[in-house]
């Protein structure tokens, strides 16, 4: 079955350092991945996409994220945190075909002490 | 331009009524997607849409749920017998193609009572 997985509910950095956060996924095809970003009171804003060719893709607000495919993880990082980078985020995979749904994560909060 | 417009932004309901929930898309998006999120959790996946057609709707939960898209654009989420455990953030989101970005509308929060 089709499923992804966010296996830290909480996330602690300070700011200035990097940060990381967690994403893998169950797969029987390719998947497209994606990482969504929901700040409070605020409906949830894409952050970068990987569909195919090169592992590391750059997105919104200085974030980034590295699919490996062997390892089937689509983590999300940033070299350097910011306060506000303090949100809950959520990862997202969708397989190969036009008739699949999204499927989302169960969400990590990121939480960027000053 | 104008966003996904979800209405209305709040619902609140007695057990055993019925609901309608609106979603307006982004103009030319012909994929819409419904979802219901509650506190703390990840959007949970209700139906897709690409037109006018259910391309899965694998995630209703039951017969009691049911959306429309007659005309490929605006989309309506039904609910009958409201019950409590329906009390959720209902959302909505469309995107241009099926691996486009989505993007999602601030979602009315239904509360049964």
């Amino acid at each position: 079955a089709q499923s992804v997985a966010q296996p830290e509910d909480q996330v602690n950095v300070a700011e200035g350092n990097p940060l990381t956060v967690k994403c893998t996924y169950s797969v029987s095809g390719n998947p497209y991945l994606f990482w969504y970003v929901q700040y409070p009171n605020r409906g949830l804003q894409f952050l970068l996409k990987y569909i195919t060719g090169d592992n590391l893709v750059k997105g919104s607000y200085g974030f980034e994220a590295e699919f490996n495919k062997s390892q089937t993880s689509f983590h999300l990082k940033k070299p350097s945190a910011l306060v506000s980078d303090s949100a809950l985020y959520f990862c997202a995979v969708r397989w190969y075909s036009s008739a699949s749904k999204i499927i989302f994560g169960s969400g990590t909060r990121l939480s960027i002490r000053p | 331009g104008a966003g996904v417009s979800q209405t209305p932004s709040n619902k609140v309901t007695e057990k055993g009524k019925y609901v309608e929930l609106r979603c307006d898309p982004i103009s030319g998006h012909t994929a819409l997607y419904w979802y219901r999120q509650s506190l703390g959790q990840g959007p949970e996946f209700l139906i897709y849409f690409q037109g006018t057609g259910a391309a899965d709707d694998s995630g209703l939960p039951n017969d009691r749920f049911f959306a429309v898209r007659p005309e490929g654009s605006v989309s309506t989420l039904k609910i009958q017998r409201t019950e409590r455990g329906d009390s959720a953030v209902y959302l909505c989101a469309s995107s241009l193609t099926y691996n486009s970005p989505l993007h999602f509308g601030n979602g009315t929060r239904l509360t049964v009572t």
